[in-house]
C-alpha cells in the first residue's frame, strides 16, 4: 500500500520570504514522488518528479524539493515566495514496484502575503 | 495547442439522472485517467486506460460508474442514475507513455452536483 501525508491544511507566508511546503510518504518499496500545483478553477499543473538520482529536485517557477530517504519525506521549497504562488499544492507518491496509479496527498493551501 | 480538456465544466443533475462527462486528452498521449476530487480532498484513483484497454477499474465506486475509450483518444465517464454523493469534481489526465514515471496532464474538470 502506498499513502501520502501533507500536514498542513494551509500554509501562510509573507513575500518575499522562504516557502516550504511539507509531504511525507509511505510505500513497500522505493518511490516516485511528484508535486502539483492547482490554481482556482484550473486543472492540477506538474511542477517536478524525483524519480532517481539527486536528492534535490529542481522544477517550475523556481520550486524545488528534496527527496529524504530516512525521513521519508519529500518538502516542496522556493527561497523567495511570491502572491502569484498562492494556490493549492498536491504531494504525490507511486511505489517503483507497484502499481502505476499515483496517491495523492489531501493538498495544502499557500498563501503569500503582499 | 492543445491541453487536456474536458466538457463539460459544470453539470447539475437530479438524483436518479444519467450523466456523461468527456474527456480529450493530448494528441498522442497513450495513458489516460479518471479522477474524483472532492472537495478539500486531493484526487482520488477512478480508472486508467492504455490507449483503447482499460487496464484498471479499481477506483470506480460503484457499478453505476462506466468509462469507455473507444478509440485510444477521447474518453467518456458515465455515471448511472446519480446519488448525492457523487457530487465532485472529476478530473481527466493524460500522459504520454504507458505505466509511466512522465507527469501527468489535467484537464480543467467537471464540477457535478446532484440535487
Amino acid at each position: 500500500a502506498q499513502s501520502v501525508a501533507q500536514p498542513e491544511d494551509q500554509v501562510n507566508v509573507a513575500e518575499g520570504n522562504p516557502l516550504t511546503v511539507k509531504c511525507t510518504y509511505s510505500v513497500s518499496g522505493n518511490p516516485y514522488l511528484f508535486w502539483y500545483v492547482q490554481y482556482p478553477n484550473r486543472g492540477l499543473q506538474f511542477l517536478l518528479k524525483y524519480i532517481t538520482g539527486d536528492n534535490l529536485v529542481k522544477g517550475s517557477y523556481g520550486f524545488e524539493a528534496e527527496f529524504n530517504k530516512s525521513q521519508t519525506s519529500f518538502h516542496l521549497k522556493k527561497p523567495s515566495a511570491l502572491v502569484s504562488d498562492s494556490a493549492l499544492y498536491f504531494c504525490a507518491v507511486r511505489d517503483r514496484g507497484g502499481s502505476y496509479i499515483p496517491t495523492f496527498g489531501r493538498g495544502t493551501s499557500l498563501i503569500v502575503h503582499p | 495547442g492543445a491541453g487536456v480538456s474536458q466538457s463539460p465544466r459544470y453539470k447539475v443533475a437530479k438524483r436518479g439522472q444519467d450523466v456523461a462527462l468527456r474527456c480529450d486528452p493530448i494528441s498522442g498521449h497513450v495513458s489516460l485517467f479518471w479522477y474524483q476530487q472532492a472537495l478539500g480532498q486531493g484526487p482520488e484513483f477512478l480508472t486508467y486506460f492504455q490507449n483503447e484497454a482499460q487496464l484498471d477499474k479499481s477506483g470506480l465506486p460503484s457499478d453505476r460508474f462506466f468509462a469507455e475509450r473507444p478509440e485510444g483518444s477521447v474518453s467518456t465517464l458515465k455515471i448511472q442514475r446519480t446519488q448525492q454523493e457523487d457530487s465532485a469534481v472529476y478530473l481527466c489526465a493524460s500522459s504520454l507513455a504507458s505505466g509511466s514515471l512522465d507527469e501527468q496532464f489535467f484537464g480543467p474538470g467537471t464540477r457535478l452536483t446532484v440535487l
